[in-house]
């Protein structure tokens, strides 16, 4: 079955950075976009940004433009999020998103707790 | 951006008695719209999409109505693993996807 497994939890320094893997299996991970969302501790869902697997192309939202990157290693399936100077706000649960068609998402993985934290 | 919003913020509904959730849109989504269920420490889970379509697996007391900027998610009949906060999010027109604050089913 279409599965995203991502990595386990983080604990950062403020100012530092946390990358996150998403693991894809059960599809081709290179025709579908990768989306990733996060949460604050009881807080609403927050779209961070988009990459293409294919051709690596991104799009992130104006809020992390300049703190965010996506990347992908195809040989492993798998999707990563870097967000860099890291602040105590951003302590949230991170997850990656496959996109359907249009723009809903379906799957999700698990979700990674980064906590930032002097 | 398209501005999502979720009314009420709480629901508390009795086991077996039918939740009716709003979501309203900044501006005409037409029918791009999702709603998703999310229990405390588990990822949201696709309900709904193109505002009307069940996703597969989900029972059919779960209900999806709406177009332009007016959506409701009904539950018909609700059970005890249905107490859960639910989010809709719209995909009509991004960057970005935009995301309801979610309204949170308890039980009354």
């Amino acid at each position: 079955q279409v599965q995203l497994v991502q990595s386990g939890a983080e604990v950062k320094k403020p100012g530092a950075s946390v990358k996150v893997s998403c693991k894809a299996s059960g599809y081709t991970f290179t025709s579908y976009d990768i989306n990733w969302v996060r949460q604050a501790t009881g807080q609403g869902l927050e779209w961070m940004g988009w990459m293409n697997p294919n051709s690596g192309n991104t799009g992130y939202a104006q809020k992390f433009q300049g703190r965010v990157t996506m990347t992908r290693n195809t040989s492993i399936s798998t999707a990563y999020m870097e967000l860099s100077s890291l602040r105590s706000e951003d302590t949230a649960v991170y997850y990656c998103a496959r996109p359907q068609w249009l723009g809903w998402f379906d799957p999700w993985g698990q979700g990674t707790l980064v906590t930032v934290s002097s | 951006e398209i501005v999502m919003t979720q009314s009420p913020a709480t629901l508390s509904v009795s086991p077996g008695e039918r939740a009716t959730l709003s979501c309203r849109a900044s501006q005409s989504v037409s029918s791009n719209l999702a709603w998703y269920q999310q229990k405390p420490g588990q990822a949201p889970r696709l309900l709904i999409s193109g505002a009307s379509t069940r996703a597969t697996g989900i029972p059919a007391r779960f209900s999806g109505s709406g177009s332009g900027t007016e959506f409701t998610l009904t539950i018909s009949s609700l059970q005890s693993e249905d107490f859960a906060v639910y989010y809709c999010q719209q995909y009509s027109n991004w960057p970005p996807f935009t995301f309801g604050p979610g309204t949170k089913v308890d039980i009354k």
